[in-house]
């Protein structure tokens, strides 16, 4: 039961150009949503976030936009630079068992072409 | 400030033996979180620490163990190595009181041969 979908396992873009990486959620709970960038060898690392109380969060060239009624999220890039050029997941957290855990999507690798 | 770390970087087994990996979190973090990220997909959630206390368990077999130490420390436990078990091991913490923020390791690339 994927909570989470991250329906596009790969996207490329031109450098400067925007990046539109989309995820999907099927759980009406979720209420803070964070967006999390990979590169090999490396951990995750946090990128993003928004709260459901919010549409759209902005940070530099980041930009996340929520649209609950259709429990989608997008997460904006622009303009895209080379460095971008990596794995990004979208999460939720969740209360189980008394335990706080991150329920990811599968992940989108975003490749940034000069 | 140093991040968290986890040792061994890399790690090659074979089927039915078992493994530890282990976890610094962040200074200050009392709470550690253990993820599975088989390729291709997201990581998934194994254990939280908190304390010193298993505070749940995802859908993993009794083969996943853990324990977190007086210095908020962490090891990973799989017994009986399946070749299903390959895949990287992230810890992650997490400070108390603060948003759902996780802070990752490199993780741990164990090959299950």
């Amino acid at each position: 039961d994927q909570q989470v979908k991250q329906n596009s396992p790969s996207l490329s873009v031109q450098e400067g150009r925007i990046s539109i990486l989309n995820c999907d959620y099927t759980n009406s709970m979720f209420d803070y949503f964070l967006w999390y960038k990979k590169y090999p060898a490396e951990g995750p690392t946090f990128l993003i976030s928004i709260s459901s109380i919010k549409d759209k969060n902005e940070d530099g060239r980041f930009t996340v936009f929520l649209n609950k009624s259709a429990k989608h999220l997008s997460l904006h890039i622009v303009p895209s630079q080379p460095g971008d050029s990596a794995v990004y997941f979208c999460a939720a957290p969740q209360s189980v068992q008394g335990a706080q855990k991150l329920v990811f999507g599968q992940g989108t690798r975003l490749t940034i072409n000069p | 400030d140093a991040g968290v770390t986890q040792s061994p970087t890399h790690l090659i087994k074979t089927r039915g033996q078992q493994v530890t990996l282990r976890c610094s979190p962040i200074s200050g973090h009392k709470s550690v979180s253990w993820y599975q990220q088989v390729l291709g997909q997201g990581p998934q959630f194994i254990f939280q620490y908190y304390e010193k206390e298993e505070r749940g368990r995802g859908n993993f077999p009794d083969r996943f163990s853990a324990r977190q130490f007086p210095n908020y420390s962490s090891e990973l436990n799989v017994n009986a190595l399946l070749l299903g078990d390959s895949a990287l091991y992230l810890c992650a913490s997490r400070a108390t009181g603060t948003n759902e923020k996780l802070f990752f390791g490199s993780g741990t690339q164990l090959s299950v041969l």
